[in-house]
């Protein structure tokens, strides 16, 4: 079955904490991206990577990390979390050209301290 | 930067009424997606426009694009409780790497 997968899908940490969440997809898709939904402010992008070793900062990157070393999968990293990135985390990718649908991961809620 | 507005932000209706979302955009969009998203689910692509004054329809939702290619509307017809859920429209700008923008969506509520 083609689809994203996100992990964890609730995370509970403090401030200052290193935390990881993780994004693979198995549709061969080149496009991968990452959104932070909030109340109000719809889905903010975090980074895109247009292909492996290729990423790009979105709208609000401060406080984040990203790679692409394979294709697949598409890691966000936090390298000293913040209660301000309390949060909804999507995963998405798409594959073809830019009018490409994208699909989207089923979310992580992450909750800082 | 380039910013979608789409409003209103939430929306009650009695099951049965219509529904409206509206998105507009300060400059030219090359493509406008609309996405719904379930009560804790992630958003789901629904569909695209691409022309200038294109409509399209899926069953009760018809999807219109501004013959300026600056702004969108999702009109839905006698409302179900199905139609619960967050409807998000996202903007494709030209030579836009990211190629999407999204609006902060509309939030429908349908009271039985």
């Amino acid at each position: 079955e083609a689809q994203v997968t996100q992990n964890p899908r609730y995370l509970i940490t403090v401030t200052g904490k290193k935390l990881t969440v993780t994004c693979s997809q198995n549709m061969n898709h080149e496009y991968m991206s990452w959104y932070r939904q909030d109340p109000g402010l719809g889905l903010r992008q975090i980074y895109y990577s247009m292909n492996v070793e290729v990423t790009d900062k979105g709208d609000v990157p401060e406080g984040y990390k990203v790679s692409r070393k394979e294709k697949r999968n598409f890691p966000l990293i936090l390298e000293s979390p913040s209660p301000n990135q309390t949060s909804l985390y999507f995963c998405a990718s798409r594959g073809g050209t830019g009018r490409s649908p994208l699909h989207f991961g089923n979310g992580t809620r992450l909750t800082v301290t | 930067g380039q910013q979608v507005m789409q409003i209103p932000q939430y929306q009650h209706v009695q099951e049965g009424e219509d529904f409206t979302t509206y998105c507009n955009s300060s400059t030219t969009l090359s493509n406008i997606q609309w996405y719904k998203q379930r009560p804790g689910g992630h958003p789901v692509f629904l569909i695209q426009l691409v022309k200038s004054g294109e409509v399209k329809k899926q069953k009760r939702l018809t999807f219109q694009f501004g013959e300026a290619k600056k702004n969108s509307s999702l009109h839905i017809t006698a409302t179900q409780t199905t139609d619960v859920g967050t409807y998000f429209c996202a903007g494709g700008y030209s030579g836009s790497a990211r190629q999407l923008t999204f609006g902060s969506g509309t939030q429908l509520t349908v009271l039985p």
